[in-house]
């Protein structure tokens, strides 16, 4: 069973850090390139930034609201991926899931597999 | 904020068929594939659509997706209760993935 599980979030006072993890099990993870993307309370989906495969060259691109502020990492030994959120502001409060993407063609077609964690709660507020 | 933009909401009664479009540019739905996520009350999104039109196994052929220029649609035919949900739109633009605005579908 295909399971992603976030962790790490909570509680946090603006201009300060905090690292969420996803770990995965149930597939490949290391075949797979890693978002998150959040959902502000009664908002919509936002896309954060991803992480690509090592067969990809393992980089990472982000969305203009949180480049220079976060960092997504990854440690294939381990089927874990990274959020590290510095500097956080007030309108970083959101749900953030993690996802797992991997699309490949093969003698039988083109194959796309997309996964979604459960998300966790990210407060920051004084 | 978002790129793409979509109506904020849609309905149907059970068996109708609905439709939800998505409007982006040449830098994002003109140059890219769309896809498309529905989200359940207090649930995490689940992919529906990928590369236009295709579905993930295990998503019903009531749920279409086609392409045009700069724009998409997402259609559910057969609607049933359970469909009730938002429903996201998103391609990537440049190296950014963009989602739609997001469109709240009732079941009347």
């Amino acid at each position: 069973e295909v399971q992603l599980v976030e962790s790490g979030g909570g509680l946090v006072q603006p201009g300060r850090s905090l690292r969420l993890s996803c770990t995965a099990s149930g597939f490949t993870f290391g075949d797979y390139a890693m978002s998150w993307v959040r959902q502000a309370p009664g908002k919509g989906l936002e896309w954060v930034g991803f992480i690509r495969s090592k067969a990809y060259g393992g980089t990472t691109e982000y969305a203009a609201s949180v480049k220079g502020r976060f960092t997504i990492s990854r440690d294939d030994s381990k089927s874990i991926a990274y959020l590290q959120m510095n500097s956080l502001k007030t309108e970083d409060t959101a749900v953030y899931y993690c996802t797992g993407t991997r699309g490949y063609y093969d003698s039988s077609g083109y194959y796309y597999f997309d996964y979604w964690g459960q998300g966790t709660l990210v407060t920051v507020s004084s | 904020q978002s790129v793409l933009t979509q109506p904020p909401s849609a309905s149907g009664t059970p068996g109708q068929r609905v439709t939800i479009s998505c409007s982006g540019s040449s830098s994002n739905i003109g140059s890219n594939y769309v896809y498309w996520y529905q989200q359940l009350p207090g649930t995490a999104p689940k992919l529906l659509i990928y590369r236009n039109n295709q579905r993930p196994s295990g998503v019903p052929d009531r749920f279409s997706g086609s392409k045009s220029g700069t724009s998409a649609s997402l259609a559910i035919s057969g609607l049933r209760s359970e469909d009730e949900a938002d429903y996201y739109c998103a391609a990537w633009d440049d190296s950014r993935y963009v989602f739609g605005t997001g469109t709240k579908v009732t079941v009347l």
